[in-house]
């Protein structure tokens, strides 16, 4: 089945730099690629998602890319703020009908430092 | 963006009780929903997937007999931890499957999930 790696698990980055975490997946023929902003106590968030047939998808300072050759795809968050820090999962799955499940990374705890 | 509620938010219950989640997807028709279960610091792990009208497809190492799992209509699945133990002790969460013009975009929307202790 399909196995998602996510690095870092953790990252701390000083307020207005940029956040890098990235994720590598095994099946190939997973074709959705969301990513999740999970609060304390709180279910995940999507906050922006890709598919195999797009490389680079962007929204306002959030950005993911996909490299479907080297089965992996990153989050890039541009000028952090405080209010970004939380615990973000990657998933991967082949997006339809009921093979359709979402498998999630490990997570990544970032920390913006005011 | 389409909204999943989850309810109880937080449930305490005696060990060997029974616990009911509800999970509905307020503005959308969810024929696939999924339940995850997660630990303190831990990942989301996929336990099964509930398909309305049909039996839950549970993912592998997760009890069905523990976990029952009724997704009775396209709005509402259920999942009952049977005689509960300090182990089941977690956050579950649920997920839904949004359409959109008759197609499955393949997002996911997720409740607030439910946070259950067990004494």
């Amino acid at each position: 089945g399909e196995n998602v790696e996510q690095h870092p698990s953790t990252l701390s980055v000083q307020e207005g730099d940029s956040a890098v975490i990235k994720c590598t997946y095994s099946d190939s023929a997973s074709n959705y690629f969301p990513w999740y902003k999970q609060e304390l106590g709180k279910g995940p968030q999507l906050i922006i998602d890709i598919r195999s047939n797009v490389g680079e998808k962007k929204d306002q300072r959030i950005a993911v890319t996909l490299n479907k050759t080297a089965k992996h795809f990153s989050l890039h968050i541009t000028e952090t703020q405080p209010e970004d820090s939380a615990v973000y999962f990657c998933a991967a799955s082949r997006g339809s009908g009921n093979t359709g499940k979402l498998i999630f990374g490990q997570g990544t705890t970032l920390q913006v430092k005011p | 963006g389409a909204v999943v509620s989850q309810h109880p938010s937080w449930v305490i219950c005696k060990s060997g009780t029974s616990v009911k989640i509800e999970c509905r997807s307020l503005d959308f028709q969810a024929t696939t929903m999924f339940w995850y279960r997660q630990f303190p610091k831990q990942s989301l792990m996929l336990m099964a997937t509930s398909n309305e009208g049909s039996k839950a497809t549970y993912e592998q190492g997760v009890e069905k007999d523990k976990f029952l799992i009724n997704h009775a209509s396209l709005t509402l699945s259920t999942l009952t931890v049977t005689s509960a133990h300090p182990e089941d002790s977690s956050f579950y969460i649920c997920s839904a499957r949004g359409l959109a013009g008759g197609g499955d975009t393949g997002e996911l929307f997720f409740g607030e999930g439910s946070r259950l202790t067990v004494l």
